[in-house]
């Protein structure tokens, strides 16, 4: 079955790591998002990638990075500088055009 | 001013009741609407599309009002199940097909 893999599904951090949140996707799609969501919060987008080797800002990327060297995956590194760091974090994928989104399970993040 | 706005709640209805939210988006140039659902902990999973002319998937309504910028979600009948938090999602071509989201609306059915 097709879908978005999300991994590890918790996350613990030291102050000062960096850290790599994995996202593969097996759905074809061209687009893939990072989503941050905090308690009573809505998603924030952190990254986007419309096609392989190219991404965008999102709204939130200080503190961020990201990599599209494959259309199957899209990892997110969370760097030391980003001082808030523990949150609810969601990759997502869309096929180009005006589709809905499909989740991953998401990963939580929590600095220790 | 946010690009979609939604009333957080929370609603608090009984099993059987008629339930009721509403999403204003600000950009007139949005393209595609979608409600999501989203379980406590989890991700969200895409409840319905909305169309021009509305749409229904069994207990559930959406409506699209393009000249007052609002959809809505009717839920009828609501079960114990329908629990949840009800996220707005506004999809944007003309900002690099951005998806923008509701901060969601808390629905809780009560035996």
């Amino acid at each position: 079955d097709g879908g978005i893999t999300q991994s590890p599904k918790y996350l613990f951090r030291k102050e000062g790591q960096n850290v790599t949140l994995s996202c593969e996707q097996n759905l074809n799609h061209d687009a893939m998002y990072w989503y941050r969501q905090d308690p009573g919060q809505g998603l924030r987008l952190i990254y986007y990638s419309q096609i392989v080797n190219d991404f965008q800002k999102g709204d939130i990327a200080e503190g961020y990075s990201v990599s599209r060297e494959k259309k199957e995956s899209f990892p997110l590194t969370v760097t030391s500088a980003q001082k808030n760091p523990t949150a609810f974090y969601l990759c997502a994928s869309t096929r180009a055009g005006t589709y809905g989104y499909t989740f991953g399970s998401g990963t939580r993040l929590t600095v220790v | 001013r946010k690009e979609v706005e939604q009333d957080p709640g929370p609603f608090n209805v009984p099993e059987g009741a008629t339930v009721a939210f509403n999403c204003t988006y600000s950009n007139s140039a949005s393209q595609s609407f979608f409600w999501y659902r989203q379980d406590c902990r989890k991700e969200p999973k895409l409840l319905m599309s909305v169309y021009s002319s509305g749409n229904e998937d069994g207990r559930f309504t959406a409506q699209l009002n393009r000249a007052s910028q609002y959809i809505s979600l009717l839920i009828r009948d609501s079960k114990l199940s329908d629990s949840a938090t009800y996220l707005c999602v506004v999809n944007m071509k003309n900002t690099g097909n951005q998806f923008y989201f509701g901060t969601g609306t808390s629905l809780t059915v009560i035996p």
